[in-house]
Formats: structure tokens, sequence, C-alpha cells
């Protein structure tokens, strides 16, 4: 079954500073990749999505962007943070239509 | 556009009761819907899928069924516990696309 890694598991950040989260998933090949924002007491946000490497498909216009440089690899990045984007980062894969999330990445920017 | 509720947003009830956690959806056209769990401060944890062609999947206790036509999915948990104490969400994947949609969950405490 696959297993997907997330860290940093916390992070903190000052306004500007630039962001990068790192996805790895083991146990499956040419999965879906999906970002997700959760903020304090409120639905899952979706992001970004990829479907094969190179391939990214931006949910929301903002000021994040995301990359997958490997079929099992996904990467959320910023070059400066806004206190809006802290909140709880999720990354998903797909495999046979069902998703699996990642332990998450809390990120407060102060 | 799939807008996907979840009702109640939080419920407390006493341990061994049965409970019904709801889910609703207003686009039919969904490739299948999927339950998750989530403790605080982790990531979800799936709990059951249903593809569209499915009415209810069981796994242990848990129990989710679905009815398309009326945008309907159920979570059913027997016998509740002080460990099924979570938030609960549901998601659609709506047909012919990557996404699922989420509903904002039920917040679910069990008391010993």
């Amino acid at each position: 079954s696959q297993t997907i890694h997330q860290w940093p598991a916390t992070l903190v950040q000052p306004v500007g500073s630039p962001l990068s989260l790192e996805c790895t998933v083991e146990g499956t090949s040419n999965p879906n990749l999906y970002w997700y924002r959760q903020a304090a007491g409120r639905g899952l946000q979706l992001l970004f999505y990829s479907v094969g490497i190179g391939q990214i498909s931006s949910e929301v216009p903002q000021n994040l962007s995301a990359s997958r440089p490997q079929d099992r690899q996904f990467i959320l990045s910023s070059k400066k943070l806004l206190l809006s984007d802290s909140g709880f980062y999720l990354c998903a894969c797909t495999t046979s239509y069902e998703q699996y999330f990642g332990p998450g990445t809390r990120l407060t920017v102060t | 556009k799939q807008e996907v509720t979840q009702i109640p947003a939080a419920l407390s009830v006493p341990e061994g009761e049965n409970l019904v956690l709801n889910c609703s959806f207003t686009d039919s056209a969904i490739y299948n819907l999927q339950w998750f769990r989530q403790d605080p401060g982790k990531g979800l944890t799936s709990l059951l899928l249903i593809q569209s062609s499915q009415r209810e999947q069981t796994s242990g206790r848990l129990n989710a069924s679905l009815d398309k036509s009326s945008g309907r999915s159920t979570l059913y948990i027997a016998a509740s516990q002080p460990g099924d104490s979570a938030t609960y969400l549901c998601a659609a994947h709506d047909s012919g696309t990557y996404k699922y949609i989420f509903g904002t969950g039920t917040r679910l405490k069990v008391l010993a």
C-alpha cells in the first residue's frame, strides 16, 4: 500500500520569507497528486493537482506554486509568504480513485 | 459547481450509541464518495470508498451508503466508542475531473 511522506511537520516562517514543502509517495507509480490547505475550523481547499511529471493544475490564484520534478515527488513553494498562508497543508495521492493523505505540515506565518 | 454539506457540524453521544452522520452533494455526477476520519492535528485516514455503481460499503462497525439520485450519503457507526471521537469528512469525486470536493466535517465526541 502507498505511504505519503511530508516534511517538515511544523514550520514557523516570517512574512515575506520563501517556502518549500515536500511530499513524496511510496508504494505506487503514476499517482495523481494533490496539495490541500485546511484553515482552522474549515474544510479542505484544493490548491494544486498533478496527473503527471511537470503537469500542474492550479485551483486557486495566489502566491503559491507547485512542481512535480519526479513521478512521486510533489513540491509546494512560495517566493514571499503572506499571513493568510498560515494553515495545515496536506499532500494526497489517488490510487484507483481512492485518496490517501500524508501527515500534513502545520505552517504558521508570523 | 459541486457543493458538499455535512450535518450536523458537531455531535456528542454517550458510549454505546449507534449514530448516523450525513453528507449531501449538489451534483449527482460523481465517480465515488469517500469517507475519512481526521484526528486533531493529523492527516486524513480513509474509512470507506463507495463507487457510483454501489449502494453501500461496510468495514467493521462502519457502514456507508450512497444514494446518487437524492445526492446523499450516510455513515453509520455502530456501538460507538470513545476512540471513535474525531472529525469525519466526506468527499465527492466529480465525474470528468480529477477533483475531490470535501464537506466541512462532523466533529464527533463519544463520552465514556
